[in-house]
């Protein structure tokens, strides 16, 4: 079966360190795979897509940074956290024209 | 570009009661229409979707939305809300035209809540 895992569920970081958040997916092959941020529990925002292996685009500039090193692997990371990347990030990934988002658990930042 | 709305913060209902959840929406070519679901501190799940054919979708947990080409709304309904209902619930819209790659716009969400 095809499935998502996001980790870790929470993290709490200071600000000015680093980031990595790691997203997989299982059961499907060269899948669309995206990273979206929630602030304030409600607004969706596109931060990162990725079509391919190394393919990434930004949808807005930021403090953060994507990378995909392998087919089935989105990594979402940062040098310096600021107070303003706290949020929930959520993956997700689109196989076939037709078809919806299947979104992770995502991952609740808090920068202190 | 595409843009998607849901003019509503909330909706309360009392269980039992019909349940509809707008959203409208702006595209230039023919639009892909999706209903998701979040419950606190976790993912988006998938309700229903609207690509081609019937207008009105039938979708999970009792939910339905029905395509208006014209008033270019897809609004989410449910005949009769349960408690459990309460949640965000966001449409989302892709415009097959003028989008390759697959990106979904979600609207600001609509929080129901659903009384005993």
């Amino acid at each position: 079966s095809q499935t998502i895992h996001q980790w870790p569920a929470t993290l709490v970081q200071p600000v000015g360190s680093p980031l990595s958040l790691e997203c997989t997916v299982e059961g499907t092959s060269n899948p669309n795979l995206y990273w979206y941020r929630q602030a304030a529990g409600r607004g969706l925002q596109l931060l990162f897509y990725s079509v391919g292996i190394g393919q990434i685009s930004s949808e807005v500039p930021q403090n953060l940074s994507a990378s995909r090193p392998q087919d089935r692997q989105f990594i979402l990371s940062s040098k310096k956290l600021l107070l303003s990347d706290s949020g929930f990030y959520l993956c997700a990934w689109k196989i076939g024209p037709d078809s919806g988002y299947t979104f992770g658990s995502g991952t609740r930042l808090t920068v202190v | 570009a595409q843009s998607v709305a849901q003019p509503e913060d909330q909706v309360n209902v009392a269980e039992g009661n019909p349940l509809t959840v707008k959203c409208t929406y702006s595209v230039s070519g023919n639009p892909y229409l999706f209903w998701y679901v979040q419950y606190p501190n976790r993912g988006l799940q998938f309700l229903l979707k609207y690509i081609t054919g019937d207008n009105l979708v039938k979708g999970s947990y009792g939910f339905e939305a029905e395509f208006n080409k014209s008033q270019t709304s897809f609004h989410l309904k449910k005949p009769s809300a349960l408690v459990s209902d309460s949640a965000l619930y966001f449409c989302a819209v892709r415009d097959i035209a003028a989008d390759s790659w697959g990106k979904l716009q979600f609207g600001a969400g609509t929080q129901v809540v659903v009384t005993p």
